[in-house]
């Protein structure tokens, strides 16, 4: 089936805009998550939804920073007042716990990511 | 999660095994090893995971020490498309789903 999508590709904006970053889910996945990923820097979370439960956002780095996720599926991460170190790759990733064969997985499956560049 | 350590970089002629060294010393009873891989302007890809025992799948081999402490990935034929940030993350799965935290993993070059 489709794997994790995201749009746009590419996001070059000014200092000061607000954009928003789109991630559709693998279909069924009931957990999506938010990384990004600055040059030459690892993956930090940012948010993760689970299901109808509060996101924990306890990974954003400020509150120009917002998520949401709609009906369960499509998420939008918002960043407000565009800053150039907010310039990232900003990646989504969705999972659904699986029990099989005695073990345990929730593995993550990750989008190919938006690459946000603040001038 | 419990930390990992895996070395910086590493070299693999195309075609030979690439075996990739990861350290969690003070891994948990109830955590995985997980491993990823990050191909250059793509996002993460899983590769495997296992909790005791060695697992084994269409893109690589996993093999745990018995007392946990560490794990090695094994690609047994490794082709210039393998050339990635390999990422060794442990984590707990259990009913909530939780981030991955990445270390920085170690990057390969297959030569050809």
């Amino acid at each position: 089936g489709a794997g994790v999508s995201q749009s746009p590709s590419n996001k070059v904006t000014e200092k000061g805009k607000d954009v928003e970053l789109r991630c559709d889910p693998i279909s069924g996945h009931t957990a999506l998550y938010w990384y990004r990923q600055s040059l030459g820097q690892g993956l930090e979370f940012l948010i993760y939804f689970q299901g109808n439960s509060a996101p924990d956002k306890s990974g954003l780095p400020s509150d120009r920073f917002s998520a949401e996720r709609t009906g369960g599926s499509v998420s939008t991460l918002t960043i407000q007042r565009t800053q150039q170190e907010d310039s990232a790759v900003y990646l989504c990733a969705s999972s659904s716990r699986v029990a099989s064969g005695g073990k345990s997985t929730d593995t993550q499956y990750f989008g190919p990511g938006t690459r946000l560049t603040v001038l | 999660d419990a930390k990992t350590t895996q070395p910086p970089s590493m070299d693999c002629a195309e075609g030979r095994a690439a075996n990739l060294p990861c350290n969690h010393s003070t891994i948990s009873g109830n955590e995985y090893v997980y491993w990823y891989r990050q191909i250059h302007s793509q996002g993460p890809q899983y590769i495997i995971h296992g909790l005791k025992n060695n697992e084994t799948n269409e893109m690589a081999s996993l093999i745990i020490t018995e007392d946990r402490k560490s794990s090695t990935l094994i690609l047994p034929h490794a082709t210039l498309r393998d050339t990635a940030v390999y990422y060794c993350i442990v984590r707990v799965a259990h009913s909530g789903n939780t981030p991955l935290v990445f270390g920085k993993g170690t990057r390969l070059s297959v030569i050809a």
